[in-house]
């Protein structure tokens, strides 16, 4: 199992160019999430997905679009990049559905930088 | 509004010492905790978690954490740290329906 993978490893924008980033789990996990993370400030969520067809903000969504495309996977789109959003970008994804309790599975992430 | 506060942003230690790293919850309900680890360049990965019963929880990598709900405390501890264990540290938890929240990180550093 691969686990959680995430494309790309690694991106430079410039302001006001978009992107996608991808995210896929193998596990057959019903929740998938997408965080941002940066010095000093720990994970912040952006956007998650309790289960297939639903998706829901976080604690920092503006600036950001999401897709449950389907149950393996689940996309973070940046529609128009600010460098405030220069950030390492984690998709995590746990197995029950609004299960407080639940472990969270994280990819390896994403280095991206807005010029 | 739920909170974790991890105060120690980086804990230096030599090899084969004792650390302890130190984490408090602000929640007025019952909570679930987590330690996770990233080691450089990668995701995060659980150490371990409480749910519920005995207090004393027990990890990977021969780590430990006691729950003290009357301090609010989440102490993370090993007895002795090897340089393998150089990794950032999160505390994190849930409650009340909420999303699970994280600390800012604690960096261990561990030196010869």
């Amino acid at each position: 199992n691969a686990g959680v993978t995430q494309t790309p490893k690694f991106q430079v924008l410039k302001t006001g160019q978009s992107m996608t980033l991808q995210c896929a789990q193998d596990m057959n996990h019903n929740s998938m999430y997408w965080y941002r993370q940066d010095p000093g400030m720990g994970l912040r969520l952006i956007y998650y997905s309790a289960s297939e067809g639903t998706t829901d903000k976080g604690e920092v969504p503006n600036g950001y679009n999401v897709s449950r495309l389907n149950k393996r996977e689940f996309s973070l789109r940046l529609e128009s990049a600010a460098p405030s959003q220069t950030s390492v970008y984690f998709c995590a994804s746990s197995e029950a559905v609004e299960w407080e309790g639940d472990t969270q599975y994280f990819g390896p992430g994403t280095r991206l930088t807005v010029l | 509004a739920q909170s974790v506060t991890q105060l120690d942003s980086q804990v230096p230690v030599f090899e084969e010492a004792p650390v302890e790293l130190r984490c408090n919850y602000s929640s007025s309900v019952s909570v679930y905790l987590f330690w996770y680890v990233q080691y450089p360049n990668q995701g995060l990965q659980l150490l371990l978690k409480y749910l519920s019963g005995s207090t004393l929880v027990k990890g990977i990598n021969g780590f430990e954490a006691e729950f003290n709900k009357s301090q609010t405390s989440f102490h993370l501890r090993k007895p002795s740290v090897h340089i393998s264990d150089t990794a950032e540290y999160f505390c994190a938890f849930t409650g009340g329906g909420n999303k699970l929240t994280f600390g800012t990180g604690t960096q261990l550093k561990v030196e010869l």
